[in-house]
């Protein structure tokens, strides 16, 4: 297993550039989500999918959208990238609420993008 | 504030011996920590984790204490090696919600030879 992908590793962009963050998680899980790391920071959630065809809105979601194209991948958009969107993005995914198991989320490698 | 924060920002221990990170956090109503870590350039990396209704659990060379009168949560690695040496995160996730977890700042662990 795979466990987490994402891609790219790298990007740059340029001011209102758009882009779309990919993840994919083989491990059948429900939830995913979308982190973003700031140097000294920890992880804010941006968004998340409790389960297919569902999305809401984390911490900090201003300037992104989400996609939950199927149960395997959760895609994080940013229709007009701006500077303080320079980050480290994370995707992860757990089993869920929906199966009964416990919360622990498995994250994969993360992308690192930056705006100039 | 954040919830959930860390003590120290970073920590140095001679490789050998045990290390202990600790973490606070402020809302009563979590009932699940995590600990990650996370080595440079690599996503967090799940180490161990409690649940609420425990004030201790047991991996491999790791312990996790949780004190709930207090609100603090520690991580114990026994006997630190050099491929200990990471950023090392508490969180917490609330009522059991599938929204995602809040994260400390991070403590960077570094292991003195």
């Amino acid at each position: 297993n795979a466990g987490v992908t994402q891609t790219p590793k790298f990007q740059v962009l340029k001011t209102g550039q758009s882009m779309t963050l990919q993840c994919a998680q083989d491990m059948n899980h429900n939830s995913m989500y979308w982190y973003r790391q700031d140097p000294g920071m920890g992880l804010r959630l941006i968004y998340y999918s409790a389960s297919e065809g569902t999305t809401d809105k984390g911490e900090v979601p201003n300037g992104y959208n989400v996609s939950r194209l199927n149960k395997r991948e959760f895609s994080l958009r940013l229709e007009s990238a701006a500077p303080s969107q320079t980050s480290v993005y994370f995707c992860a995914s757990s089993a869920g609420l929906l199966s009964g198991s416990q919360e622990t989320q498995y994250f994969g490698p993360g992308t690192r993008l930056l705006v100039l | 504030g954040e919830s959930v924060g860390l003590h120290l920002p970073t920590l140095s221990v001679q490789e050998g011996d045990n290390s202990i990170i600790n973490c606070a956090y402020s809302n009563s109503a979590s009932d699940y920590f995590i600990w990650y870590k996370q080595e440079s350039g690599k996503g967090p990396q799940f180490i161990i984790d409690i649940r609420s209704n425990m004030d201790k659990r047991q991996g491999q060379r790791v312990t996790v204490l949780l004190n709930k009168t207090v609100k603090h949560l520690s991580l114990q690695i026994a006997a630190t090696q050099p491929g200990d040496s990471a950023v090392y995160f508490c969180a917490e996730n609330i009522g059991g919600g599938a929204d995602g977890l809040t994260f400390g700042k991070g403590t960077h662990l570094i292991i003195q030879p």
